[in-house]
């Protein structure tokens, strides 16, 4: 049982470049979220679905796009990568209110 | 503008003491919360959730939920350097999505 796997775990981009942060979660959960971390701001959500077919813009969604391509994934996309979006990128997933998310293990970006 | 607050830290505890993390929100329509354990450089991981007013424990861990003042803490007892980590507080509304705003996180530092 996996949980939830991201891809890849490091990139590092130019400004300007584009890409796409893959996610899969195993769990037939309805939902998923995907945010971004930074240091002293905490976990801010950027995108997500409340189930499949659905998608809302969340805290900071200016710059991204995404995809829920079935139930099982959800990608990110930077159309134009910009050094403000170097961060640490998140996907998570949840079953109901009740239960939390389970996060991947995040993608550590760079935009230089 | 939902807001989930944190002291920072960090808080520094002898090995064998109670850690106590507090943490306070904005919203009386806040419905679910729970506490995660944040290694350095990994994910997220779920400790604890709790959506009634009192305490509820499980091992060393106690959430404790007063919703007339808006505050939740976690209580960790007999508390080992295998401890130390950030721990962030989320708050859900229960709104479709089941989307968790986070706070800060607090860093606590348990010393041999």
């Amino acid at each position: 049982n996996a949980g939830v796997t991201q891809t890849p775990k490091f990139q590092v981009l130019k400004t300007g470049q584009s890409m796409t942060l893959q996610c899969a979660q195993d769990m037939n959960h309805n939902s998923m979220y995907w945010y971004r971390q930074d240091p002293g701001m905490g976990l801010r959500l950027i995108y997500y679905s409340a189930s499949e077919g659905t998608t809302d813009k969340g805290e900071v969604p200016n710059g991204y796009n995404v995809s829920r391509l079935n139930k099982r994934e959800f990608s990110l996309r930077l159309e134009s990568a910009a050094p403000s979006q170097t961060s640490v990128y998140f996907c998570a997933s949840s079953e109901s209110r009740n239960y939390g998310y389970t996060f991947g293990s995040g993608t550590r970006l760079t935009v230089v | 503008q939902k807001e989930v607050e944190q002291n920072s830290g960090p808080l520094s505890v002898p090995e064998g003491a109670i850690a106590s993390l507090n943490c306070t929100y904005s919203d009386r329509g806040s419905q679910s919360f729970f506490w995660y354990r944040q290694y350095s450089g990994k994910s997220p991981e779920l400790i604890m959730f709790i959506y009634s007013n009192g305490d509820k424990e499980d091992g060393r861990f106690t959430a404790q939920l007063n919703k007339a003042s808006q505050y939740v803490s976690l209580l960790i007892r007999d508390s080992q350097p295998s401890d130390s980590a950030t721990y962030l507080c989320a708050v859900t509304y229960g709104n479709a999505g089941n989307m968790l705003t986070f706070g800060g996180g607090t860093r606590l530092m348990v010393k041999p």
